[in-house]
């Protein structure tokens, strides 16, 4: 079963920001949301994970709500090579739960 | 840091041969490596889990007498697809997690090997 659900596509402008949803509302309290995205005929590429709180690095922004149940990642300045299909994953660190398991994932396209 | 490689980038073979792709960690220890295939235009299917010096753990569905999985050093996985056949055609991916960090957690993913069996 999907512990994820993101839309299927989305597009944006080059030089604007890309907020990428995800709903997670099954998940537990040991398990945290992570990002990786494939560029096609690429392995995926890890970008950024968190629990509870909001978190950032070079690549982007990660904002998780309070209830936990969904999370957008905000690529703040999105260029034409951040054409890619992006996987929001649960899991836990532990146990059966701490494989990555990858859904359909959202592709997104960056116009010029 | 954090590479991992795969050999070969991509390979074509005949169907009934059997074919080996590495799977290497550059610049850190994998304990646990992961073996993944990806259908064109389908998501990441999880094959088998690799641990160091142990025997393969198999994705239900997964022949493991059919991919054959080896991971003998900390810094090598080799995955064998024997007796291939036109439907094993795929994106293969491996993919180690670095035991020796902070980043346990994360996993870094190889570049992929396109196996087409004719």
């Amino acid at each position: 079963d999907a512990k994820t659900t993101q839309p299927t596509s989305m597009d944006c402008a080059e030089g604007r920001a890309a907020n990428l949803p995800c709903n997670h509302s099954t998940i537990s309290g040991n398990e945290y949301v992570y990002w990786y995205r494939q560029i096609h005929s690429q392995g995926p590429q890890y970008i950024i994970h968190g629990l509870k709180n909001n978190e950032t690095n070079e690549m982007a922004s990660l904002i998780i709500t309070e209830d936990r149940k969904s999370s957008t990642l905000i690529l703040p300045h999105a260029t034409l090579r951040d054409t890619a299909v992006y996987y929001c994953i649960v899991r836990s660190h532990t146990g059966a739960n701490s494989k990555l398991t990858f859904g359909k994932g959202i592709t997104l396209s960056v116009r010029p | 840091g954090a590479v991992v490689s795969q050999h070969p980038s991509w390979v074509i073979c005949k169907s009934g041969t059997s074919v080996k792709i590495e799977c290497r960690s550059l610049d850190f220890q994998a304990t646990t490596m992961f073996w993944y295939r990806q259908f064109p235009k389908q998501s990441l299917m999880l094959m088998a889990t690799s641990n160091e010096g142990s025997k393969a753990t198999y994705e239900q569905g997964v022949e493991k007498d059919k991919f054959l999985i080896n991971h003998a050093s900390l810094t090598l996985s080799t995955l064998t697809v024997t007796s291939a056949h036109p439907e094993d055609s795929s994106f293969y991916i491996c993919s180690a997690r670095d035991t020796g960090t902070s980043s346990f957690y994360e996993q870094y993913f190889g570049p992929g090997t396109r196996l087409t069996v004719t």
